[in-house]
């Protein structure tokens, strides 16, 4: 089946630091990847996604690009800020069934 | 232009209730799935509704159902409730064959059996 497996966290970072959250998936085909952003006590917001191979989806700084040949989305900003403390959640699905499968998540912990 | 919402934000029942979460879609939305996330997981697809007919299912036991009005919103049923039921219940929407059928979540509902 499908299966989506992310960096465990939390990763602790200082403000203005490199981030990089790693995401790897199992699928057949060609899903489509998306990373999407908890804050606590909220609900899922949709950071940036990918439809095909070689795409790079962007949004707010963050940036992924889909590597079929290494089955990865990594998740990348150049400089974060304590405001992007959160929970990410890497998911894929299918065009024609947009239920998502959705990896544990990693929670991102940025300090002044 | 409206988002996603859900209602009740927080619920508190005990073993053996049921319970009904509500959801409305984002404007222009005519599909909407369910989610369960249990503390510190990831969500957990339960049901998708469209046309008012479940169009997939999850994983999850016959306890679990839904409904969808005509006006597109949905109903979350939850029967014969465990301790293990105990997640937050996400409701999301989409566009049959628009925007990569992207799924737009909403705030959730925090449900709690004692």
């Amino acid at each position: 089946g499908n299966s989506v497996t992310q960096m465990e966290g939390p990763v602790t970072l200082s403000e203005e630091a490199f981030l990089t959250i790693n995401c790897t998936y199992t699928a057949t085909g060609y899903p489509s990847l998306f990373w999407y952003v908890q804050y606590p006590g909220e609900g899922l917001q949709l950071l940036l996604k990918a439809t095909k191979a070689d795409d790079k989806g962007s949004n707010k700084g963050f940036e992924a690009t889909y590597r079929k040949e290494t089955t990865s989305f990594h998740l990348e900003k150049g400089s974060v800020q304590v405001s992007d403390s959160a929970v990410y959640f890497c998911a894929l699905s299918y065009s024609g069934y947009s239920t998502l499968t959705f990896g544990k998540g990693t929670m991102l912990l940025v300090s002044p | 232009d409206a988002g996603v919402t859900q209602s009740p934000t927080h619920l508190i029942k005990t073993r053996g209730q049921q319970v009904t979460l509500r959801c409305s879609p984002k404007s222009g939305h005519d599909t909407v799935s369910w989610y369960q996330q249990a503390l510190g997981q990831g969500p957990q697809f339960i049901f998708q509704y469209y046309e008012e007919e479940e169009r997939q299912r999850g994983n999850f036991p016959d306890r679990f159902s839904g409904h969808q009005f005509p006006n597109y919103s949905s109903e979350l049923n939850v029967n014969a409730l465990l301790l293990g039921d105990s997640a937050l219940y996400l409701c999301a929407s989409s566009l049959i064959q628009g925007e990569g059928e992207t799924q737009y979540f909403g705030p959730g509902t925090r449900l709690l059996v004692l």
